[in-house]
């Protein structure tokens, strides 16, 4: 079965200092990966995606996340957080039913960032 | 144009009630998704509708069902109410045209007492 790895629970960085998020995936064929943030109270916005093609996506609010097939990894990436970054990011990797024409998402158990002023 | 809406935002409910959500998918929007995120988890896939038909399912057991209308507004029913049942129950939309993006509604939070 498919399944998605946020090694890090808890991670605090300073304002202004680079951010990297860990992810790793278990799935056989070739993985579509997302990564979303979830706000306090809020729903899930996606930040990036990757299905194909280049290794190094880019995503809104700064985000770039790197897939690395020989690692199973596809980690998020930011030079320099800021405050309002703070939130719970979680990473995700669709499954495709394509007899039944349907998908679902499976996600890790997500990684809360804090940002020290 | 408005997003995923979800209401209501609270519940609270007693062991062995039932329970009824409801969510309107963003405009131009066909298909709906359901989670279920409990305290420090990650979402949980229970179901996915389109055109009206439950078309994949998650490892949720029957006392979760759901609906999906002409309008391609869902709701989410859950019976016999379980303390494990408490958590946030987020609702997602896609449209057929792009189905690997999905935009998230705020969710209901769901307090089973």
């Amino acid at each position: 079965a498919q399944s998605v790895t946020q090694p890090d629970i808890h991670i605090t960085v300073s304002e202004g200092a680079s951010l990297e998020l860990r992810c790793n995936y278990s799935y056989g064929a070739t993985p579509y990966l997302f990564w979303y943030v979830q706000s306090p109270g809020q729903g899930l916005q996606l930040l990036l995606k990757y299905f194909s093609g280049d290794t190094l996506v880019q995503g809104i609010k700064g985000f770039e996340a790197e897939f690395k097939r020989s690692q199973s990894s596809f980690n998020l990436r930011k030079p320099s957080v800021h405050w309002s970054d703070a939130a719970e990011y979680f990473c995700a990797v669709v499954l495709l039913y394509s007899g039944a024409g349907s998908y679902q998402l499976t996600f890790g158990k997500g990684t809360k960032l804090s940002v020290i002023p | 144009d408005a997003g995923v809406t979800q209401s209501p935002t609270h519940l609270i409910k007693t062991r062995g009630q039932q329970v009824t959500l409801r969510c309107s998918p963003k405009s131009g929007h066909d298909t709906v998704s359901w989670y279920q995120q409990a305290l420090g988890q990650g979402p949980q896939f229970i179901f996915q509708y389109y055109e009206e038909e439950e078309r994949q399912r998650g490892n949720f057991p029957d006392r979760f069902s759901g609906h999906q209308f002409p309008n391609y507004s869902s709701e989410l029913n859950v019976n016999a109410l379980l303390l494990g049942d408490s958590a946030l129950y987020l609702c997602a939309s896609s449209p057929r045209s792009d189905l690997m993006v999905q935009y998230f509604g705020p969710g209901t939070r769901l307090t089973v007492t």
